[in-house]
């Protein structure tokens, strides 16, 4: 069974500072990975996914297959870059979008 | 971007009763909804796959008979909790993917907080 693992339930990062938000995972297929966001009081939305390689709000996720881990980083944090970060894994099948998640990171940007 | 819109965003109901829940995708076609249930601190658990015009799939764990899902239309999925107990009361959150659209994207509704009294 796939299972998601985000091990800080809280970051706080002082802005300007780097930021990194661990996510590892467990999954005998080939994986594909997401990451969420929640602003407060709004609604979750796709931040960004592995196969798109692409850098959403100054934040990138490389997907490292070795270590199974799919962390997210920005190399400097701001104020509304706080937030719950939530790690999604996609179960494999066609047609299928069932979404894992980790138990998510709250992301705290001190000013 | 789709958005999606979840009614009622919170109820407070009677131990016992019923309550239903919708789950609308307002600018695009949905075949495939998902139900989600959130508990306090802990990740969103996946509860069921809504599949327009047929039978819903439900993870293992999850009782069919407690929480019926109805997909009846390509815009609108609805979860009812049926008699309803303290227990029961949760976040629960629905999602759809655009069936013309990028396949690896789902949009979320904004939740349901749910209390039971």
């Amino acid at each position: 069974a796939q299972r998601v693992t985000q091990p800080e339930k809280l970051l706080s990062v002082f802005k300007g500072a780097p930021v990194e938000l661990k996510c590892n995972y467990s999954y005998s297929g080939s994986p594909e990975l997401f990451w969420y966001v929640q602003y407060s009081r709004q609604r979750l939305q796709l931040l960004l996914r592995h196969i798109s390689r692409e850098s959403i709000k100054g934040f990138t996720a490389d997907l490292n297959k070795g270590e199974t881990s799919f962390h997210l980083k920005k190399p400097f944090a701001q104020e509304e870059d706080s937030a719950m970060y939530y790690c999604a894994l996609k179960s494999a099948g066609a047609g299928s979008y069932q979404l894992t998640f980790g138990k998510g990171t709250k992301l705290s940007v001190i000013p | 971007g789709a958005v999606v819109s979840q009614h009622p965003s919170r109820v407070i109901c009677k131990s016992g009763t019923s309550v239903k829940i919708e789950c609308r995708s307002l600018d695009f076609q949905a075949t495939t909804m998902f139900w989600y249930r959130q508990f306090p601190k802990q990740s969103l658990m996946l509860m069921a796959t809504s599949n327009e015009g047929s039978k819903a799939t439900y993870e293992q764990g999850v009782e069919k008979d407690k929480f019926l899902i109805n997909h009846a239309s390509l815009t609108l999925s609805t979860l009812t909790v049926t008699s309803a107990h303290p227990e029961d009361s949760s976040f629960y959150i629905c999602s759809a993917r655009d069936s013309a659209g990028n396949m690896a994207e789902a949009f979320f509704g904004q939740g349901t907080r749910l209390t039971v009294v």
